[in-house]
């Protein structure tokens, strides 16, 4: 299957500091990724919708200026946690859809943000 | 908006038995269900997918039914491995709206015992 890179895995920051999260498509185009915040042995919950050339559109709860989301070309999507606090520690996933491809999304790897 | 609702939370089977895991959706409009299957660790991973238009759908060990009246879907696994412990999650999408975004029930956490 196509194959969806998020980085970094794991990052570590201290309160109040801005935290950027890459979303890339490998090898196929994605006009739209998804970036999820899964807590542990809880489900994946979408935070927003992230199209390429436009702006994000956000899930209800979800304050788009606290989680800046940036989709700039068809094989990128960063997530930008800013003002970090502990509360925002938490495991990160994107999942992208080939823009050629019917239905599947594929999910990154995942990136787990600890705020200290 | 969509809502999603997975059940049970935990399941867990004898090696070589069946495992089922049941899904209800909310919004008539929702047209693609696709099950993922997480691994400790790991990244989601499609397992199977089910179209509105499709009642059933089998690979394998694992099917999917769907009930559009009723808006629920159901995983079947059947001859259950010790590979197949891992956390399983439905999710519900209207693929005809553009947006295709994936809203996911709760997850069920599956343990096949040897």
């Amino acid at each position: 299957g196509a194959v969806v890179s998020q980085h970094p895995s794991w990052v570590i920051c201290k309160s109040g500091t801005s935290v950027k999260i890459e979303c890339r498509s490998l090898d196929f185009q994605a006009t739209t990724m998804f970036w999820y915040r899964q807590f542990p042995k809880q489900s994946l919950m979408l935070m927003a919708t992230s199209n390429e050339g436009s702006k994000a559109t956000y899930e209800q709860g979800v304050e788009k200026d606290k989680f800046l989301i940036n989709h700039a070309s068809l094989t990128l999507s960063t997530l930008t946690v800013t003002s970090a606090h502990p509360e925002d520690s938490s495991f990160y996933i994107c999942s992208a859809r080939d823009q050629g491809a019917v239905t599947e999304a594929f999910f990154g790897q995942g990136t787990r943000l600890t705020v200290v | 908006g969509e809502n999603v609702e997975q059940h049970p939370s935990t399941l867990s089977v004898q090696e070589g038995d069946s495992a089922v895991i049941k899904c209800t959706y909310s919004d008539s409009a929702s047209n693609y269900f696709p099950w993922y299957k997480q691994e400790l660790g790991k990244r989601p991973q499609l397992i199977i997918d089910i179209r509105s238009n499709v009642g059933e759908k089998k690979d394998q060990r694992i099917a999917v039914t769907l009930n559009k009246t009723a808006k629920h879907f159901s995983l079947h696994i059947t001859e259950t491995q010790p590979e197949d412990s891992a956390v399983y999650f439905c999710a519900a999408s209207k693929q005809s709206t553009g947006t295709y975004k994936y809203i996911f029930g709760t997850g069920t956490r599956l343990k096949v015992l040897a």
